[in-house]
């Protein structure tokens, strides 16, 4: 079983749609969580940390669920510019820090 | 704050060669991690530095692969005898000194071996 697990998608989804992504981790001990978001061929870049209250940016809102081991990543009003893969990223120490595979969305006009 | 920079951008080279990555973070962070990622998967772990220590390096890193940051500064990744395998985008992060702190990536080193 991998450390983080991720729904690989791809995720079509119409402009103005929302849509969410939940991601699961095995290590119980983890401490931090983020979501990236990567476009084709470039590196990743910080979406956003994860809270353990949750905590919204905009039109990014981000959950964590330490009982089930699972983080969520809800996009509202979804624009053309959102289309990436979204990375979700759990660390457990400094040196641990483990990423999903991606989730892949596209978003149409 | 001019971000992670790497160097070079692409490489080509052919099998059973030597190849060496430079990475230069941002200057007031103390920890530095190698990354390799190949298409459709995300970013697997290599090795992380703490300062001029490295303190973790995956078991998944032969021993054709070597890192060093002797200053702590900037850090630079070397593989050896290279193989068709080893093709991927190798990419560098750092992150500050605070606990959680999220990693800033450079652009990656693209390396295609023939």
């Amino acid at each position: 079983r991998k450390e983080v697990e991720q729904d690989p998608g791809p995720f079509n989804v119409p402009e103005g749609a929302t849509v969410a992504f939940n991601c699961t981790y095995s290590n119980s001990a983890s401490q931090s969580f983020f979501w990236y978001r990567q476009d084709c061929r470039k590196e990743p870049k910080l979406l956003m940390s994860v809270y353990s209250s949750g905590n919204e940016d905009g039109r990014f809102t981000a959950q964590l669920n330490r009982a089930s081991q699972y983080i969520s990543l809800l996009i509202r009003d979804s624009k053309l510019s959102d289309s990436a893969t979204y990375l979700c990223v759990v660390g457990s120490s400094a040196s641990k820090i483990i990423f999903g595979s991606g989730t892949r969305l596209s978003i149409r006009p | 704050d001019t971000g992670v920079s790497q160097d070079p951008r692409h490489k080509i080279t052919k099998r059973g060669q030597n190849v060496t990555f430079r990475c230069d973070p941002i200057s007031e962070h103390n920890r530095l991690y190698w990354y390799r990622q190949t298409l459709g998967q995300g970013p697997e772990f290599l090795t992380y530095f703490q300062n001029e220590a490295q303190l973790e390096k995956s078991r998944l890193l032969s021993d054709r692969f070597s890192a060093e940051r002797p200053k702590g500064s900037f850090s630079t990744l070397e593989i050896q005898r290279t193989e068709q395998g080893d093709s991927a985008m190798y990419l560098c992060a750092s992150s500050g000194r605070t606990a959680n702190s999220p990693l800033h990536f450079g652009n990656g080193t693209r390396l295609t071996v023939t």
